[in-house]
């Protein structure tokens, strides 16, 4: 089975862009995950997507959404970027979501830089 | 609320050697625990959990964990330390509680294992 997979895997903009990163899980698994990892601020939970609709929030401001399709395919949307929001943004799929026993698998990421 | 701590940023191990990386953790309720492992420029790799059952629980490449409830630890041993476990190590835990599958991670520790 083809792990999780995220794209693009190295992005550049500038503060003020908005940007869109896309995460497809592995196949069969309906719960998508989205992580930043900062140096500062280590691993922090943005969101959780099940069945196309939000089920858990990090402690994010609005400018960080997410969505999710029918297909599960993930996209995490960062409206009016900052320059802490350089980051790497992990994806991450389970199985389902009803079993909180279930092990998350990360995509290897997407790097994240703003000037 | 969860949380997660690693007290040591880094380990330093000959190869050969065994190894540990500590942590502890605060949660309600009996705890799901998780240790993961990254590569340079990677996502997270699964290394094993810990959701009931026996104390020790056997992982991925050689390693293991040891869930003590008394002591809210679950320390990540191997007993023959390679070189190429070089890596950062995350420790990670889930309320049994939690309706979906949020992951509150540990800070990190390196791992750092010489010739």
């Amino acid at each position: 089975k083809a792990g999780v997979t995220q794209t693009p895997r190295y992005l550049i903009k500038t503060r003020g862009q908005q940007v869109t990163l896309s995460c497809s899980p592995i196949s069969g698994h309906r719960s998508v995950s989205w992580y930043q990892q900062t140096p500062g601020q280590g691993l922090q939970f943005l969101f959780e997507y099940f069945s196309e609709t939000q089920r858990n929030k990090g402690n994010f401001p609005g400018r960080f959404s997410g969505r999710q399709f029918s297909n599960s395919r993930s996209e995490m949307n960062v409206s009016t970027l900052e320059l802490g929001d350089s980051a790497l943004y992990l994806c991450a799929s389970s199985l389902s979501s009803s079993k909180s026993t279930d092990t998350q698998y990360f995509g290897p990421g997407t790097r994240l830089t703003v000037l | 609320a969860q949380s997660v701590a690693q007290p040591e940023d880094q380990v330093n191990v000959a190869e050969g050697n065994p190894l540990t990386v500590k942590c502890t953790y605060s949660v309600s309720g009996n705890p799901y625990l998780f240790w993961y492992v990254q590569y340079p420029n990677r996502g997270l790799q699964f290394l094993l959990k810990y959701i009931t059952g026996d104390n020790l629980v056997k992982g991925s490449y050689g390693f293991e964990a040891e869930f003590n409830k008394s002591q809210t630890s679950f320390h990540l041993k191997k007993p023959s330390a390679l070189v190429s476990d070089s890596a950062l190590y995350f420790c990670a835990v889930r309320a049994p509680n939690n309706a979906g599958n949020m992951l509150t991670f540990g800070g990190g520790t390196r791992l750092m294992v010489k010739p």
